[in-house]
């Protein structure tokens, strides 16, 4: 079983300052890790992926994120938030092979970006 | 590329009728589509999972008879909601894995559907 744990369910910060979301995972197994954004009543929109290779990976909108596999951590990082940064963020982590795709979740965080 | 759509994005039924969800694969042919659920302020759950041409495999806890999956072809899988009831008020989002992306990486997500049981 896979579990995927955000360590702050709220993160309040100003615009411009530097953010970091925290997301641990648990699992027997190799797991693809994933960070999506969700803006209300929407869907998810992938930020970014990690599935081996280089430990740090960037994705869009000048998010990155680091898989730490002794510390089975996958953090989000940005270095200077904007105001349209405000939104539900979620890890995920997803079985490779045939169950690829199959995504466990976190709770999500709520990243409020005050101007 | 790999773009999954969903079919109401809202939509308000009364108690005891029935609604029926769409998803589908606009770019891709799936052969494996997920139906995951989010109530408000919380994350998602997996409700299914959905293979076209058999049986839907349904997580713990979900009652197969209440959510009807159907993946009759490679490009849509439908849920439909039985006999709604307000409890079954929720987002629901559907995911698809493409499978000419071998190894399998990632599905890719629709837009959600509001459903709302007044």
């Amino acid at each position: 079983a896979q579990s995927v744990t955000q360590l702050d369910s709220q993160v309040p910060v100003f615009e411009e300052a530097p953010v970091e979301l925290r997301c641990n995972y648990s699992s027997s197994v190799s797991v693809y890790l994933f960070w999506y954004v969700q803006y209300p009543n929407q869907g998810l929109q992938l930020l970014l992926k990690y599935l081996s290779g280089s430990t740090l990976v960037k994705g869009i909108n000048g998010f990155e994120a680091e898989f730490n596999k002794s510390q089975t951590s996958f953090h989000l990082r940005k270095p200077s938030v904007h105001i349209s940064d405000t939104a539900e963020y979620f890890c995920a982590v997803s079985d490779l092979g045939t169950n690829a795709g199959k995504s466990t979740f976190g709770d999500g965080t709520t990243l409020t970006v005050k101007p | 590329g790999a773009v999954v759509s969903q079919h109401p994005s809202r939509v308000i039924c009364k108690s005891g009728t029935s609604v029926k969800i769409e998803c589908r694969s606009l770019d891709f042919q799936a052969t494996t589509m997920f139906w995951y659920r989010q109530f408000p302020k919380q994350s998602l759950m997996l409700m299914a999972t959905s293979n076209e041409g058999s049986k839907a495999t349904y997580e713990q806890g979900v009652e197969k008879d209440k959510f009807l999956i159907n993946h009759a072809s490679l490009t849509l899988s439908t849920l439909t909601v039985t006999s709604a009831h307000p409890e079954d008020s929720s987002f629901y989002i559907c995911s698809a894995r493409d499978p000419s992306r071998h190894p399998y990486t990632e599905a890719f997500f629709g837009q959600g559907t509001r459903l709302t049981v007044v």
